[in-house]
């Protein structure tokens, strides 16, 4: 069974940073992309950015260029996203998931909020 | 950046009925090379994560429905429920994966009327 699980719910306050954590398993993590999403409280859907877990290239949305990061650990099969100088806009949902064309599994979600 | 207009905003369809969802990219996500047009549609049911419908425009993930089908090339796409069951209820995205940054559009909530 394929399973993406995040990290539990963060409170952060402005200018601050938070890494959140997506370990999966149930299939080779170094032969799909991982996708990064968030979505604001009552608000769509924002790609931020994915990763290729072979490489570790990534690339970002350009609203996001120096503010975020995109990592990974092989050896435990899991995707890490950092997100620095934080602020309340940055408060929302942060999903990843399989793939970069079609999103097959997805994690639960981990909630960040930005509050001073 | 490639914007996905989706309409309407939301739509409230009888039990049994057909629902329909409209989703336009301002510029084409087909792609010559393979003859794929790289939109994908997902189901978002409260307090949990999207859920994979349908990729390439027109196919459809394993396990879904046959009640669910999308259609359309180039620029204009459609998702159609054909007989609206009362576990449809959920917000619907359209994501164009031709280039970076991959948008969403903007979401259609689907209600039982």
């Amino acid at each position: 069974q394929v399973l993406l699980v995040q990290s539990g719910a963060e409170v952060k306050k402005p200018g601050a940073s938070v890494r959140v954590s997506c370990k999966t398993s149930g299939y080779s993590f170094t032969s799909y992309d991982v996708t990064w999403v968030r979505q604001a409280p009552g608000q769509g859907l924002e790609w931020m950015g994915w990763m290729n877990p072979d490489s570790g290239n990534a690339g970002y949305a350009q609203q996001f260029q120096g503010r975020l990061t995109m990592t990974r650990d092989t050896s435990i099969s899991t995707a890490y996203m950092e997100l620095n100088s934080l602020r309340s806009e940055d408060t929302a949902v942060y999903y990843c998931a399989r793939g970069t064309h079609d999103l097959d599994v997805w994690g639960q979600g981990t909630t960040v909020t930005v509050s001073s | 950046d490639i914007v996905m207009t989706q309409s309407p905003d939301s739509l409230a369809v009888s039990l049994g009925e057909r629902a329909t969802i409209n989703c336009k990219s301002s510029q084409s996500v087909l792609y010559s090379s393979n003859n794929k047009n790289y939109l994908t549609w997902y189901q978002q049911k409260p307090g949990q994560p999207p859920k994979l419908l349908i990729y390439w425009a027109s196919t459809r993930e394993s396990g879904v429905p046959d009640r669910f089908s999308g259609s359309g090339s180039g620029t204009d796409f459609t998702l159609t429920i054909s007989s609206l069951q009362a576990e449809d209820v959920a917000i619907y995205y359209c994501q164009q994966c031709y280039n970076t940054p991959r948008t969403f559009g903007g979401g259609t909530r689907v209600e039982i009327k």
